[in-house]
């Protein structure tokens, strides 16, 4: 079967530096979304890796090996607004999106 | 702003009602999904639409339909709500085909359904 598997919840600091790890095995791959969901609201696009190596985009980055099955979501600086639950899906060769249950990040001060 | 506006944040029904989620986008997506969320699972797939008065089935679309009658505008419909319903329900709408680059996911606020 499909299946995503990122960390259930992961705590930092404020100022510090966390990485969210996904690991995914699907049949085929047509890339891998990273979204950011604050509780109660809406899902929103923070990345998109379709080739291997690290995508940089401000306090965030995203790291994709796809022979390893594996991402990651590097959030430096870290803020208060960071709190929030991130979720990793990857498009299988259907181009159907299968989705990983989210990792809550808390951040403390 | 993109929106995509899901009508009822919260409903509470009972078993064997029959319940309509409305979502609207005013982005001219061709594209529309419904999702539902539950603690401990990622987003799975109930229905999705890439054109009007079309639609396919996702992952679990049991217990539920779907109508898509104007670009906009995609509902949901469960015919006769059980507990097992009980759920966060996504709306979600997109531009590009679904293998064309990263066609990101504009998504709703969500509607919390509660079935007693």
């Amino acid at each position: 079967g499909q299946n995503i598997d990122q960390p259930t919840e992961m705590t930092a600091t404020e100022g510090a530096i966390v990485q969210i790890n996904c690991t995914y095995q699907t049949s085929g791959f047509n890339g891998l979304f990273w979204y950011q969901q604050h509780a109660g609201e809406a899902p929103t696009f923070l990345s998109y890796n379709v080739l291997d190596g690290l995508e940089e985009k401000g306090r965030f980055s995203s790291f994709l090996s796809r022979s390893k099955g594996y991402s990651y979501l590097l959030l430096k600086e870290l803020q208060m607004k960071d709190s929030a639950s991130y979720l990793c899906a990857v498009r299988d060769s259907n181009y159907q999106l299968i989705w990983g249950a989210g990792t809550k990040l808390i951040i403390k001060p | 702003d993109v929106k995509v506006t899901q009508s009822s944040r919260y409903l509470v029904k009972r078993t064997g009602e029959k319940v309509f989620l409305e979502c609207v986008q005013d982005m001219d997506h061709e594209n529309m999904f419904w999702y539902r969320q539950d603690p401990g699972l990622g987003l799975r797939l109930i229905y999705f639409s890439y054109d009007v008065k079309m639609k396919e089935k996702g992952d679990i679309p049991e217990g539920y339909s779907v109508s898509r009658e104007k670009k906009e505008r995609f509902s949901l419909i469960l015919e006769s709500a059980s507990t097992n319903q009980t759920s966060m329900y996504l709306c979600a709408s997109s531009s590009q085909p679904s293998g064309s680059g990263a066609n990101v996911l504009t998504f709703g606020a969500g509607s919390r359904l509660t079935v007693l």
